[in-house]
């Protein structure tokens, strides 16, 4: 069982420079996030969707992008990379509803230098 | 604001040594709260969800209370495969719909042989 696959594991950035972590679930569901998580901050939300083609702002939104063209996916766009982006990014996924057990991939390692 | 407080911030048992962690919420209209473990580099992985005071959950060692003011994670008799960091977060909002998770800090949590 996959459940919520992140790609890639790890990667090191320069300053100003762009990339995008990709986000894979096979459990259709139709409620997908995004968070970071600093040493010693928790999870912070970043943006998330209820269902392709519908996003929204989290908490912590500056300096990032998103979108959902299909139910499995849900990139994050990181324009114009900056050091205060350096964290982990962990993508999660749900049915939503009463329950809303939220499911999480492995993470992405990201340092920007 | 939803506020999620954890503590301690880190707890060290001896194996057999039991113990309780604290998560203290704020939230305006608990929808659920729900109890993560979070091993070293990995994400975090769902272990329970309580939605009405009074109510407990049990798995192995690990048994999950709820007040209308805070969570208790007792841990009996931990094993050292019980270390870990777990991680408390509350869904919040009155009607419609609100998906998202507001999460404490955590509490490390190693338990020596």
């Amino acid at each position: 069982n996959a459940g919520v696959t992140q790609t890639p594991k790890f990667r090191i950035l320069k300053i100003g420079q762009s990339m995008t972590l990709q986000c894979t679930q096979d459990m259709n569901h139709n409620y997908m996030y995004w968070y970071r998580q600093d040493p010693g901050m928790g999870l912070k939300l970043i943006y998330y969707s209820v269902g392709a083609g519908i996003t929204d702002k989290g908490e912590v939104p500056n300096g990032y992008n998103v979108s959902r063209s299909t139910t499995e996916d849900f990139p994050l766009r990181l324009e114009l990379a900056a050091p205060s982006q350096t964290s982990v990014y962990f993508c999660a996924s749900s049915y939503g509803g009463v329950k809303n057990i939220q499911y999480f991939g492995a993470g992405t390692r990201l340092s920007v230098l | 604001e939803d506020q999620v407080t954890q503590s301690p911030e880190a707890l060290r048992l001896q194996e057999g040594e039991s113990s309780s962690l604290n998560c203290s919420y704020t939230v305006s209209g608990l929808r659920g709260l729900f109890w993560y473990r979070q091993d070293p580099g990995k994400g975090p992985e769902f272990l329970f969800t309580l939605y009405s005071a009074g109510e407990e959950k049990e798995k192995e060692r690990l048994k999950a209370t709820l007040t209308k003011k805070e969570s208790f994670l007792h841990i009996t008799a931990p094993k050292p495969e019980d270390s870990a960091t777990y991680l408390c977060a509350v869904q919040a909002g009155s009607g419609g719909s609100n998906y998202k998770l507001t999460f404490g800090k955590g509490t490390l949590l190693t338990v020596n042989p």
